[in-house]
């Protein structure tokens, strides 16, 4: 079983916002980083660190923390956001690496 | 930016082993941690371990301690991932991702964060 915890699935209207989250108790020593995954295609990193975007990522994608949840959010969700999306962060002991079960996100 | 390119498609009997290969490029390899993620169907993403090749240090999961094995040629910048005693379950996407480290608290760690990913290896388990 994964030490991060996520929704399977969520919603949001297309131009709506939508909140990810993520929990786990790793998470209130590190960072949560999050992925992008479409059908078919390897994952891609779309939020590092406190609140960081790679290159290239839209500013709609944010992260956020508190206690022991993080959570990605979509400002203005588009189309081309439906996908999967995976959470990972360090583990308890900090050696190691956990992802989250995964959240699907339909944009209706 | 950092290039991964991963071996292609293996199709394993039960019991028997598989070896997949990521070679990197673009990247100053004995600095740069390969971590190995799978994805088996429907699922989500499992990590299974990583090399630091510049330390010489490996961490595997504990799911799969004992039949992972992870090395680093670093003559041709490639990561080498060896699971053994397959069974159908370990049907899966394996992934390569590459993994950056920081200066924290005077100590040099993983950031703990995937950048950069390859495209993937599908291996089957069947009989």
């Amino acid at each position: 079983s994964s030490e991060l915890t996520q929704d399977p699935a969520v919603s949001v209207a297309l131009g709506q916002t939508v909140r990810i989250t993520c929990q786990g108790d790793s998470l209130r020593n590190s960072y949560a980083s999050w992925y992008q995954q479409r059908p078919g295609q390897a994952p891609v990193l779309v939020i590092y660190g406190e609140n960081n975007r790679p290159s290239g990522i839209p500013d709609r994608f944010s992260g956020s923390s508190s206690g022991n949840t993080a959570s990605l959010t979509i400002t203005g969700a588009q189309a081309e956001d439906e996908a999967d999306y995976h959470c990972n962060s360090r583990d308890s002991s900090g050696n190691h690496v956990v992802f989250g079960g995964g959240t699907k996100l339909t944009v209706l | 930016q950092v290039h991964l390119v991963q071996s292609g498609a293996e199709v394993k009997k039960p019991g028997s082993s598989m070896k997949v290969s990521c070679k990197a490029s673009r990247v100053t390899f004995s600095s740069y941690i390969i971590n190995w993620v799978r994805q088996a169907p429907g699922q989500g993403l499992e990590w299974m371990g990583r090399i630091i090749p510049v330390f010489g240090t490996v961490n595997y999961a504990q799911k799969f301690q004992g039949r992972v094995t992870i090395t680093a040629d670093e003559s041709t910048s490639t990561v080498y991932m060896e699971l053994s005693s397959l069974r159908s379950e370990d049907t899966a996407v394996y992934y390569c991702a590459g993994e950056n480290m920081i200066t924290l608290g005077g100590d040099i760690v993983p950031v703990a964060y995937f950048d950069y990913w390859g495209r993937g290896t599908q291996v089957t388990v069947s009989s």
